[in-house]
């Protein structure tokens, strides 16, 4: 099925670790996006690339890298984990126009911790 | 604080009865999505409004944006228990998409 995939689903890491998240598409979308969801407080983005070779920072970039690694791909990588970076990770693309089709979104990698 | 507020924050209903989620701002946008979330996956797009005033129907649900495009409300008719979820507003803001906090609904049999 077409869509947004991303891996892993689970992680659980110590503080200063570092991991990156995947994130592919196959809906030849030009426009990714990464956003964390936390409890009551929606989804905020993180990071987003508008074009394949292009990366920009959302509201929360702190503490975060991304790479746009073909028109497919964007991961996000964590250098040095914190416990406030402790939420689910939502990949999104999109093709406009945005009215029409919105975004669409992976089904989220669930990152604890400790 | 955030951009887009909505209210309320969390409800609980029986089913049967009707309901009405706000979607509020100061701030004026090209267009605002409406998303459902069940647990475990990503938000799926609902519906798009982008014209103020305007008034879309999915079903039972009725979608309206604000004249002044900075508002919007989704009011469900006699709701079901498959309702049950989580609704995000999101406003569209150039090329990047703000949320809401979200509502997270429950319809009890």
């Amino acid at each position: 099925n077409a869509g947004v995939t991303q891996t892993p689903k689970f992680q659980v890491l110590k503080t200063g670790q570092s991991m990156t998240l995947q994130c592919a598409q196959d809906m030849n979308h030009n426009s990714m996006y990464w956003y964390r969801q936390d409890p009551g407080m929606g989804l905020r983005l993180i990071y987003y690339s508008a074009s394949e070779g292009t990366t920009d920072k959302g509201e929360v970039p702190n503490g975060y890298n991304v790479s746009r690694l073909n028109k497919r791909e964007f991961s996000l990588r964590l250098e040095s984990a914190a416990p406030s970076q402790t939420s689910v990770y939502f990949c999104a693309s999109r093709s406009p126009p945005v009215e029409v089709r919105g975004y669409t979104f992976g089904s989220g990698t669930r990152l604890t911790v400790v | 604080t955030q951009l887009l507020e909505q209210s309320p924050q969390f409800l609980s209903i029986q089913e049967g009865e009707n309901l009405t989620v706000y979607c509020n701002s100061s701030s004026v946008f090209s267009s605002l999505q409406w998303y459902r979330q069940e647990p475990g996956e990503g938000p799926v797009l609902l519906v798009t409004v982008v014209t103020g005033g305007e008034v879309k129907k999915l079903k039972r649900l009725t979608f309206q944006f604000g004249d002044a495009r900075k508002d919007s409300s989704l009011h469900i008719t006699a709701a079901q228990t498959g309702d049950t979820g989580l609704y995000l507003c999101a406003g569209s803001l150039g090329r990047m998409l703000t949320f809401g906090g979200g509502t997270r609904l429950m319809v009890k049999p």
